[in-house]
């Protein structure tokens, strides 16, 4: 099983600032997907990454896809409390569309 | 993406009682999962639902506690057996199509 490591686990921090999540691998992933969970609902795909190097934006989110398609991160810009949630990468395992989650971060945004 | 319709949202359990969960999708998909999930973490895969056939259960799960039945490519549920208060979690169905998973809207289970 191809593992997904992602940091921080836990940021709490205030509307306005900028911050970055990580999701590292030591595996190659053909493609990994970025996902936010509120409370009480499922987890919904805010952007899938194919290319190594790709950089993708989603109003003030920013994803970028490792050159070597090993890692990925996740840049939001002037934070509102709105972004606050539960943020996961996840891509398929191995030969399989079984998508492998990282740990999660979680992201509280104060007003 | 394709639209899942997960119920019960929530349920409070007696412990050694039963509880299934239901997963409408609103087209065909290949494959379906499901997963489990402590609040604020990280999702853990319970099994496969593979269709006309027995699920394909991830190890620690076992299909006599956690047994899953998908009849066709848009259904499938989860049942809960014998639960006790370790049993307390979120339970999400889930579809993949090219390799992007949509997801129910969860089931909150407490068991008291």
């Amino acid at each position: 099983t191809q593992l997904l490591e992602q940091s921080p686990q836990f940021l709490s921090i205030q509307e306005g600032e900028n911050l970055t999540v990580y999701c590292n691998s030591s595996s190659v992933f053909s493609s990994l997907q970025w996902y936010r969970q509120e409370p009480g609902e499922g987890p919904v795909l805010l952007v899938t990454v194919v290319t190594g190097g790709e950089v993708k934006k989603l109003k003030r989110l920013t994803f970028q896809f490792g050159d070597a398609r090993k890692d990925s991160s996740l840049h939001i810009t002037a934070a509102q409390p709105g972004d606050t949630g539960l943020y996961l990468c996840a891509g398929p395992s191995g030969g399989s569309y079984i998508p492998t989650f990282g740990r999660g971060t979680s992201l509280i945004v104060h007003p | 993406s394709a639209v899942i319709s997960q119920k019960p949202s929530r349920d409070i359990c007696q412990r050694g009682t039963s509880l299934t969960i239901q997963c409408q999708v609103d087209s065909q998909v290949t494959m379906m999962f499901w997963y489990r999930q402590q609040p604020g973490q990280s999702l853990t895969l319970i099994a496969t639902a593979n269709q006309g056939s027995e699920a394909t259960y991830e190890s620690g799960f076992v299909i006599d506690k956690f047994p899953i039945s998908r009849p066709n490519l848009t259904f499938s549920t989860l049942t809960v057996s014998n639960m006790s208060p370790e049993d307390s979690s979120i339970y999400l169905c889930s579809g993949v199509d090219s390799s992007e998973a949509f997801f129910g809207q969860g089931t909150r289970l407490t068991v008291v």
